[in-house]
């Protein structure tokens, strides 16, 4: 497996949440509690928004939140907010050759 | 403050080579695992390949699109991270990231990565 399967693109209106899935296979998301997710915006580096499936950096606002089952990882956002409009990653361990594995990516639009 | 600095992208014809450096400050690089991903335009984030510590016994890990044809060095007295990509395709058109495991209270969670560099782009064409 080459990569982790995300939905293109999720939308919601301004306060509402939205959930976006990661689904790997039982040799990486369902095997392992090693994932992590990002926010990239247009133009930008990605930055690191929870690590080990639900927890944040410094600094990271707790409207994000993660959650795994079986083979798949989600990530939530409440409250949704206009700066949210951005790309989305998952990313986890691999017991495969290649050790780390990404998410096709999600377009979130905020309506 | 910590910083990662990639350098050496440019144009190179299929079948060449070329090789990214990134210089790390603001952090203890010497017992930090690196990692290159890349991201083709417009296009996902993709794992490139991780070099150890040293003191972790400094092996390589690669990505199976890459393997054998890139590898990855580093120089712990310049802070440096390298990046050497040989037998260059089209497909591996793609800005290059040099990034670092995110770390807290001595302890490392990969896949998180933190911090990123600016990236370097790298193109591949005729």
């Amino acid at each position: 497996q080459s990569a982790l399967t995300q939905p293109a693109s999720v939308s919601g209106s301004p306060g509402q949440s939205i959930t976006i899935s990661c689904t790997g296979s039982s040799s990486d998301i369902g095997g392992y509690d090693y994932v992590s997710w990002y926010q990239q915006h247009p133009g930008k580096v990605p930055k690191l928004l929870l690590y080990d499936v639900n927890n944040r950096p410094s600094g990271v606002s707790n409207r994000f939140s993660g959650s795994k089952s079986g083979n798949t990882a989600a990530l939530t956002i409440s409250g949704l907010q206009a700066e949210d409009e951005a790309d989305y990653y998952c990313s986890s361990y691999s017991r495969s050759n290649t050790r780390y594995l990404f998410g096709t990516g999600t377009k979130v639009t905020v309506l | 403050e910590v910083r990662l600095v990639e350098s050496g992208g440019g144009l190179v014809k299929p079948g060449g080579s070329l090789r990214l450096s990134c210089a790390a400050s603001g952090f203890s690089f010497n017992n930090a695992w690196m990692s290159w991903v890349r991201q083709a335009p417009g296009k996902r984030l993709e794992w490139v390949g991780l070099i150890k510590s040293k003191t972790d016994g400094g092996s390589t890990n690669y990505a199976a699109p890459v393997e054998g044809r890139f590898s990855i060095s580093r120089d712990d007295s310049k802070n440096t991270v390298y990046l050497q990509m040989n037998s260059l395709k089209s497909e591996d058109t793609a800005f290059y990231y040099c990034t670092t495991e995110y770390c807290n209270n001595d302890r490392c969670y990969p896949p998180g990565f933190d911090p990123w560099g600016q990236g370097t782009l790298v193109t591949v064409s005729s």
